[in-house]
């Protein structure tokens, strides 16, 4: 089955910095959301992107489909921008719908 | 814009009794819903995927005998967790996909204790 994997596993940055997250899946796919999860919340889709680039503030969001594998950038981070990342490489047709999680990079980030 | 209401947010049940959470599709004509659950351990499990004109399918280790699921419109979905125990606890996410794309839309989960 689909393969999701996140780097890193956790990161912790001084407010300010910038952070690199990464997301590798083993079968291409057709569609890659970013969700980011405060601790016990909800998922706030925070990129719907399933090729190229895309930006939204400080987050910039690029995607290679054929390449298997995603990125998502923050930029001179934020005490609020602490809590989890998670990338779902997603399926059509019949699979439409079908999300499959990576475990997620939390994020902290310090004063 | 599209929105996902999930209720109850929270809910507590006895060990082997049921409960019934509910997902509404708003501002959007879902074209698929599908049920998760995130377990304490944070990790998400596809418990079943229900795409317009075909049947609900369940994933392994989920049956429609443990987690029936209604769906009799493309904006309003509910599903049961009959006899729920211990490792039934988790956040339960009810995600929907519109026609334009294949972007999920959720909502805010169903936070499930089995006491």
């Amino acid at each position: 089955g689909q393969q999701v994997q996140q780097s890193p596993t956790s990161l912790v940055l001084q407010e300010g910095e910038n952070a690199e997250l990464q997301c590798n899946f083993s079968t291409s796919l057709n569609s890659m959301q970013w969700f980011y999860q405060r601790p016990g919340g909800s998922l706030i889709s925070v990129f719907y992107n399933p090729s190229g680039t895309k930006q939204s503030g400080r987050l910039t969001s690029t995607t290679v489909i054929k390449e298997r594998r995603s990125s998502l950038h923050i930029s001179s981070s934020q005490i609020t921008d602490s809590g989890t990342y998670l990338c779902a490489p997603g399926g059509r047709g019949s699979a439409l719908g079908r999300l499959h999680f990576g475990a997620g990079t939390q994020l902290i980030v310090i004063p | 814009g599209a929105l996902v209401y999930q209720y109850p947010r929270r809910t507590i049940c006895k060990s082997g009794t049921s409960m019934r959470m509910e997902c509404q599709a708003v501002g959007f004509q879902a074209t698929s819903v599908a049920w998760y659950r995130q377990s304490p351990q944070k990790t998400f499990e596809l418990i079943a995927l229900s795409t317009v004109n075909s049947a609900i399918k369940y994933e392994q280790n989920f049956t429609q005998e443990k987690f029936p699921i209604s769906h009799p419109n493309l904006s309003f979905s509910s599903m049961t967790v009959l006899n729920a125990y211990l490792e039934d606890r988790g956040l339960y996410l009810c995600g929907a996909t519109g026609q334009a794309n294949t972007e999920v839309f959720f909502g805010k989960g169903t936070r499930l204790t089995v006491v």
